[in-house]
Order: structure tokens, then C-alpha cells, then sequence
């Protein structure tokens, strides 16, 4: 079936460090892929998304290229800020399947 | 626009009640989705509505089951509620099915 697979954490970055959180998936078809963000306390938020090969979703710094030929939605930004400490999940919808989330990935940015 | 909304914010039952957990879906959906998410883990599907009726279902058990009323709105219920039903309660509404999802703040269950 579908899934997700991100890299463990937690990851622990220096204000203004670059940041890379890997995730790969398994779908058949062509999945539209997402990554959402969990701050503390509080429900999943939509980062950014990318609906079809090579696509690049950006928001807030955020980027994600999708890579068919290695099934990849990488998460990187190029200097990370104590307010981005949170949970990141990578996830995927396709064919007649729902969200499939990965586990997700806490990220802690000390100052 | 109001995003999605669930009502309550935070619960507290005991083992073998049951439980009712509502959702209203952003303006202009009209798919619901709800999701159980451990603490440490990521959201497992547990239904999705649309059309009023359940279109799929994930690996729960019959004690969960919901309802999607016309305007959309939907609710969550939970029977003979065990200590490992506690988590965050998340609903997700969409347009259609398999389009990106908004989700609200969440319902936290706890089960004494």
C-alpha cells in the first residue's frame, strides 16, 4: 500500500543552519505530496505542497522538490529560526487512497 | 473565512463511556476526514465522509463510527472508550476527497 517515510529525529539545529528532513513514498499512480508543520499544542498546518514530478512547493523558506525517479520530497531551508522548532510530516495523497502521513520529524532550533 | 473548527478543545472520560467529537469543515468543503494521532506518532486515517456517507475506512474498530450531516459538518464517536483510545482527535476537510486537506486544531481525549 501507500506510505511515507521520513527520517528520524529529533533534529537539533543552530539558529541560522541549514536544514534538510528526508522523505521518501511508495504510491501507485502519480501521488500529489505535502509537508505539514505541528507546532506545539496545536493542529497540522499545510507548509507546502507539489502536485506532480518536479514540482517545487516553497512557503516560509520551505522548499521541496518532487523527485520521481528517487520517489523524494526532501524538506529543506537555508537558514532555520528558534520559531521553526516543530513537528514536520511528510505526506501523500493518490489514486483513491487518503492522507498518508509519515511519523513525523521534531525539529529544535536553539538561539 | 473560518478554517476548520472541533469542538471540544480538551475531554476527559472514563474507561467505557462514549464519546461525541465534532467537526465543522472550511468554507466551500465538502469532504471529512478524521484522524487519531498518539502522542510521538503521526495521524492514522481512521474515516473519511462525503456525500453524507463513509467512503473508506482505515484500521479501527466498529466502537468508532461518524456521521456527516448536509451542511457538511461532522461527528466523531467513540464507544466503550479504552485508555488507548487517548490522543489528539483530528479532523481534515477537503474539496473532494483526494485533494489537500486543512485541518482543525484538534480534540484531545483523555481516558481515565
Amino acid at each position: 500500500g501507500n506510505s511515507v517515510t521520513q527520517m528520524e529525529g529529533p533534529v537539533t539545529l543552530s539558529e541560522e543552519a541549514f536544514l534538510t528532513i528526508n522523505c521518501t513514498y511508495t504510491a501507485t499512480g502519480y501521488p500529489s505530496l505535502f509537508w505539514y508543520v505541528q507546532y506545539p499544542g496545536e493542529g497540522l498546518q499545510l507548509l507546502l505542497k507539489a502536485t506532480k514530478a518536479d514540482d517545487k512547493g516553497s512557503n516560509k523558506g520551505f522548499e521541496a522538490t518532487y523527485r520521481k525517479e528517487t520517489t523524494s520530497f526532501h524538506l529543506e531551508k537555508g537558514s532555520v529560526q528558534v520559531s521553526d522548532s516543530a513537528v514536520y510530516f511528510c505526506a501523500q495523497v493518490s489514486g483513491n487512497t487518503p492522507l498518508v502521513f509519515g511519523k513525523g520529524t521534531r525539529l529544535s532550533v536553539i538561539a | 473565512d473560518a478554517g476548520v473548527t472541533q469542538s471540544p478543545t480538551h475531554l476527559i472520560k472514563t474507561r467505557g463511556q462514549q464519546v461525541t467529537l465534532r467537526c465543522s469543515p472550511k468554507s466551500g468543503h465538502d469532504t471529512v476526514s478524521w484522524y487519531q494521532q498518539a502522542l510521538g506518532q503521526g495521524p492514522q486515517f481512521i474515516f473519511q465522509y462525503y456525500e453524507e456517507e463513509e467512503r473508506q475506512r482505515g484500521n479501527f474498530p466498529d466502537r468508532f463510527s461518524g456521521h456527516q450531516f448536509p451542511n457538511y459538518s461532522s461527528e466523531l464517536n467513540v464507544n466503550a472508550l479504552l485508555l488507548g483510545d487517548s490522543a489528539l482527535y483530528l479532523c481534515a476537510s477537503s474539496f473532494y476527497r483526494y485533494t489537500e486537506a486543512f485541518f482543525g486544531q484538534g480534540t484531545r481525549l483523555t481516558v481515565v
